[in-house]
């Protein structure tokens, strides 16, 4: 599986735009790039999916470059409620373990 | 909605006890995953299975053992617990591999406590 690079930690101001890169330099032809959300105190939940260009749903989008060795998830508009840590994974539809690492957590502020 | 329940949310073991956190899933999954989180250190994958009986090591499978005799629920067993095994677990289970929706869904964790 793909390995993944992203932020450890990142500040938000309530109401902005927040973008999260996630590098996977060695992404192979069939990997999807996957993004989890984890509440403190709860397990991780599926956000978003997507294989190239742009994906987007009622909670965010995601920004894949023609290359695919990075992805960007982007939370339109946060709240302290957005408050979390967020995963990126590779790989989830060509292999069977799903790998989270340390994830990106990401601290909204009033 | 899919649903992953883990028998208990805390649990308190004493060092050299052989505990068992229990997980059930009632979608159908044919995958099922047990991860311990650390601070600073992220998921970690313990074990998976894929299907009844069937196994395989994650990343740190060491101290641990696990049990999947029915398709909905998945057991981990610490043989004998220690104090480096004070985490949260987490249990997930999935659709097989290649299927339209792999989507992970995870239980509320359960945080084990070894004295």
């Amino acid at each position: 599986l793909a390995k993944t690079t992203q932020p450890i930690s990142m500040d938000s101001y309530e109401g902005q735009e927040v973008n999260i890169t996630c590098s996977h330099n060695n992404i192979a032809t069939n990997d999807y790039i996957t993004w989890y959300q984890q509440f403190p105190s709860q397990g991780p939940r599926f956000i978003i999916q997507g294989y190239k260009t742009k994906v987007t749903n009622e909670v965010a989008s995601l920004f894949i470059p023609a290359d695919r060795k990075s992805s960007t998830l982007s939370l339109p508009r946060v709240s302290l409620s957005d408050t979390a840590v967020y995963y990126c994974l590779v790989g989830v539809r060509t292999g069977n373990q799903f790998y989270f690492g340390t994830g990106t957590s990401l601290t909204v502020i009033p | 909605d899919v649903k992953v329940t883990q028998s208990s949310r805390y649990l308190v073991k004493r060092t050299g006890e052989k505990v068992f956190l229990e997980c059930v899933q009632d979608m159908d999954h044919e995958n099922m995953f047990w991860y311990r989180q650390d601070p600073g250190l992220g998921l970690r994958l313990i074990y998976f299975s894929y299907d009844v009986k069937m196994k395989e090591k994650g990343d740190i499978p060491e101290g641990y053992s696990v049990s999947r005799e029915k398709k909905e629920r998945f057991s981990l067993i610490l043989e004998s617990a220690s104090t480096n095994q004070t985490s949260m677990y987490l249990c997930a289970s999935s659709l097989r591999q290649g299927s339209p929706n792999t989507e992970a869904f995870f239980g509320q964790g359960t945080r084990l406590t070894v004295v």
